[in-house]
C-alpha cells in the first residue's frame, strides 16, 4: 500500500535551517508530482511547494519563496525540503502529499506528518 | 484569512444531512477550477475524500458527495455517523496567486 513516511522535524532557533525528508512507498514514485504543505497548531492548512514528476517544475507561495526549497531523488524514491531563514511562523506539521494523475492539484495520499518548531 | 471561505463549524444529530460550503472568487473556483475535499480526524493526517468537484476516491463511502457552482461549492454528508466528527477543508487552485489554496477548515459535530 502507499506509504508517505517525513522525517527531519526539531526544534530550530529563528534563522536556522533544517532540512524535511519523506520515504515514499508502495508506488512507482517516478510517475508521481509531490507535495509539501504544512499546518500551524490549531490553524487550518497551507501550500508549501510542489514539484513535478521530473523535478523540472518547481513552485512555492510568496511566504516560502527565496527560503524554502522542494527537490526529489528518484533513485531513492524520496522527496525533500530544505527551509533556510527558518520564522517562528514557520511552526507546523509538514505533511508530504502524493499529487495523482486524476487531479493535477490535489493530494491524494498524505504522510503523518513531522513537528517543525522554531523558538528561541 | 483564507482565500476559500468555509463556515468555522457545522452540526448534526445522527442520521440528518448536512453541508459544508465553501465560497471563492473569479480566480479560483469562478475561473473553472476543480475543488476538492478533505477530512482531519482528530490527530491525524488530512485524507482526501472528493477530488475534481464530485468524484469520490475508492474506499469513501457514497453519503459524501460534492457539488459546485458559479464561484461557490459544497460537501453534503448523509446518514451522520459519530465517525464523521471531524474538521473539513476545500482546497482549490488560485490563477492570480498561482498557489493551491485552502479554506479555513469547518469542524463538523455529531450531537
Amino acid at each position: 500500500q502507499v506509504q508517505l513516511v517525513e522525517s527531519g522535524g526539531g526544534l530550530v532557533n529563528p534563522g536556522g535551517s533544517l532540512r524535511l525528508s519523506c520515504a515514499a512507498s508502495g508506488f512507482t514514485f517516478t510517475d508521481y508530482h509531490m507535495t509539501w504543505i504544512r499546518q500551524a497548531p490549531g490553524k487550518g492548512l497551507e501550500w508549501v511547494s510542489y514539484i513535478s514528476s521530473s523535478g523540472h517544475t518547481i513552485k512555492s507561495p510568496d511566504s516560502v519563496k527565496g527560503r524554502f526549497t522542494i527537490s526529489r531523488d528518484n533513485g531513492k524514491n524520496s522527496l525533500y525540503l530544505q527551509m533556510n531563514s527558518l520564522k517562528v511562523e514557520d511552526t507546523a506539521v509538514y505533511y508530504c502529499a502524493r499529487v495523482p494523475a486524476t487531479c493535477s492539484r490535489c493530494g491524494d495520499h498524505w504522510g503523518q506528518g513531522t513537528l517543525v518548531t522554531v523558538s528561541s | 484569512q483564507s482565500v476559500l471561505t468555509q463556515p468555522p463549524s457545522v452540526s448534526g444529530a445522527p442520521g440528518q444531512r448536512v453541508t459544508i460550503s465553501c465560497s471563492g472568487s473569479s480566480s479560483n473556483i469562478g475561473a473553472g477550477y476543480d475543488v476538492h475535499w478533505y477530512q482531519q480526524l482528530p490527530g491525524t493526517a488530512p485524507k482526501l475524500l472528493i477530488y475534481g468537484n464530485n468524484n469520490r476516491p475508492s474506499g469513501v463511502p457514497d453519503r459524501l458527495s460534492g457539488s459546485k457552482s458559479g464561484t461557490s461549492a459544497s460537501l453534503a454528508i448523509t446518514g451522520l455517523q459519530a465517525g464523521d466528527e471531524a474538521d473539513y477543508y476545500c482546497q482549490s487552485y488560485d490563477t492570480s496567486l498561482g498557489d493551491w489554496v485552502f479554506g479555513g477548515g469547518t469542524r463538523l459535530t455529531v450531537l
